[in-house]
């Protein structure tokens, strides 16, 4: 089956700085990358949608110039947290869907941020 | 507003009793049907998918889920579940009218099932 991978798994991190989540499919070419945060308890909720080579497409309410998103290549995205604060603190989760795949999504593990 | 609706927040229930997780959607026009599940510490797995065709479908680890457009449903089912079937389970639509194949989460559903 598909595998998409994320690095880092955890990371904790001073208020103020910024954090970079990879997204990586593994064994196929993802035309697009979806990015989700989850918060405990709760169901994922879509921050973004992205492209290779396009930009990146925000949900309502979620702030473009605060969560980073780059999808340079077919294999990887990143989402990158800029002057993170303790309220971003989250799980993060990628998924990408490619192109013989169709519209089945693939989930990566996720990324737990504590910001301190 | 479009919605998934999954019925039941907690389910519990002993090894071998059968299992059904209500989800319901809002979208009226042609939507991909899909029911993921999270198992304590581990990713989103699919389960099952539904594209088209026979509206009953057959997944993974003896689940099933039958589509009904008429009750824009899409419940899914397991007739004996073990206690490694302790996981949530969301229920996500993919409507059409979307072309980037976003995904619409229910909130989902905990299920505990007990030896």
């Amino acid at each position: 089956g598909a595998v998409v991978s994320q690095h880092p798994s955890w990371v904790i991190c001073k208020s103020g700085t910024s954090v970079k989540i990879e997204c990586r499919s593994l064994d196929f070419q993802a035309t697009t990358m979806f990015w989700y945060r989850q918060f405990p308890k709760q169901s994922l909720m879509l921050m973004a949608t992205s492209n290779e080579g396009s930009k990146a497409t925000y949900e309502q309410g979620v702030e473009k110039d605060k969560f980073l998103i780059n999808h340079a290549s077919l294999t990887l995205s990143t989402l990158t947290v800029t002057s993170a604060h303790p309220e971003d603190s989250s799980f993060y989760i990628c998924s990408a869907r490619g192109r013989l795949l169709q519209e089945t999504q693939y989930f990566g593990p996720g990324t737990r941020l504590l910001v301190l | 507003a479009q919605s998934v609706s999954q019925h039941n927040h907690h389910v519990i229930l002993s090894e071998a009793a059968s299992l059904e997780l209500g989800c319901n959607y809002s979208y009226g026009g042609t939507v991909n049907l899909f029911w993921y599940v999270q198992y304590p510490g581990q990713h989103l797995q699919l389960l099952l998918k539904y594209f088209s065709g026979d509206p009953l479908v057959k997944g993974i680890k003896g689940f099933e889920a039958e589509f009904i457009k008429s009750k824009f449903s899409f419940n899914l089912r397991k007739p004996s579940v073990q206690w490694s079937d302790t996981a949530e389970y969301f229920c996500a639509v993919n409507a059409f009218v979307d072309s980037w194949g976003k995904l619409q989460f229910g909130a989902g559903t905990q299920v505990v099932v007990t030896p």
